[in-house]
């Protein structure tokens, strides 16, 4: 079955503006996890979607939001872009969130963004 | 709060073994897991471990749970060059009515012939 879809593989912004990007789960999957990764931070979770709802959320301020939609595709937007945002940002799906859950999570190439 | 740490560079000969290690902090953790990362690829899950057990054998992999020490090790046997990436150890832990999961910042493997 395909594996986790994320569109576009690289993004070149400037500060100020936004972006948006996408993430397709695997099939089945309702779960849909965002997380920035940067070379001094490692992975920073951003948020999780649930059914529409968003079920978890990380420390990032009010500028980086999410959203999914009733296929489970899930998109999350960045406004005011800052240098500090270029990052990659990866997408991973899961069955669903379920506590005490061994669902393991199944990860996109990512979303490479360079904020100039 | 909650943390994972894992050493973050590696370097072994191509087959010998390779031992990653990861603490971790929260004694509530529920599953254990390992993912790879290879250049510009996303994140591969390797394998997991429950936190009652001490062992898991799949293959070349061996993960050794201490749960005591909350330490957490991968063994990578007869290391290929293919086995160079990054791995990342995460736990995963309930938090309310959701599962958290937080990351080790990843160890840098590199297999020399």
């Amino acid at each position: 079955k395909a594996g986790v879809t994320q569109t576009p593989r690289y993004l070149i912004k400037t500060r100020g503006q936004q972006v948006t990007l996408s993430c397709s789960p695997i099939s089945g999957h309702r779960s849909v996890s965002w997380y920035q990764q940067t070379p001094g931070q490692g992975l920073q979770f951003l948020f999780e979607y649930f059914s529409e709802t968003q079920r978890n959320k990380g420390n990032f301020p009010g500028r980086f939001s999410g959203r999914q939609f009733s296929n489970s595709r899930s998109e999350m937007n960045v406004s005011t872009l800052e240098l500090g945002d270029s990052a990659l940002y990866l997408c991973a799906s899961s069955l669903g969130p379920g506590q005490g859950s061994n669902y393991g999570y199944t990860f996109g190439s990512g979303t490479r963004l360079t904020v100039v | 709060g909650e943390d994972v740490e894992q050493s973050l560079f590696l370097s072994v000969r191509e087959g010998d073994s390779s031992v990653i290690n990861c603490t971790y902090t929260d004694s509530s953790s529920t599953y254990l897991y390992w993912y790879k990362q290879e250049p510009g690829a996303g994140l591969q899950l390797l394998t997991y471990i429950f936190s009652n057990m001490d062992m898991k054998q799949d293959q070349r992999l061996t993960v050794l749970l201490n749960k005591k020490d909350k330490h957490l090790s991968l063994r990578i046997a007869d290391t290929q060059t293919g086995d160079s990436a990054i791995y990342f150890c995460a736990e995963s832990f309930n938090a309310g009515n959701n599962r958290k999961l937080i990351w080790g910042l990843g160890t840098s493997l590199a297999v020399n012939p």
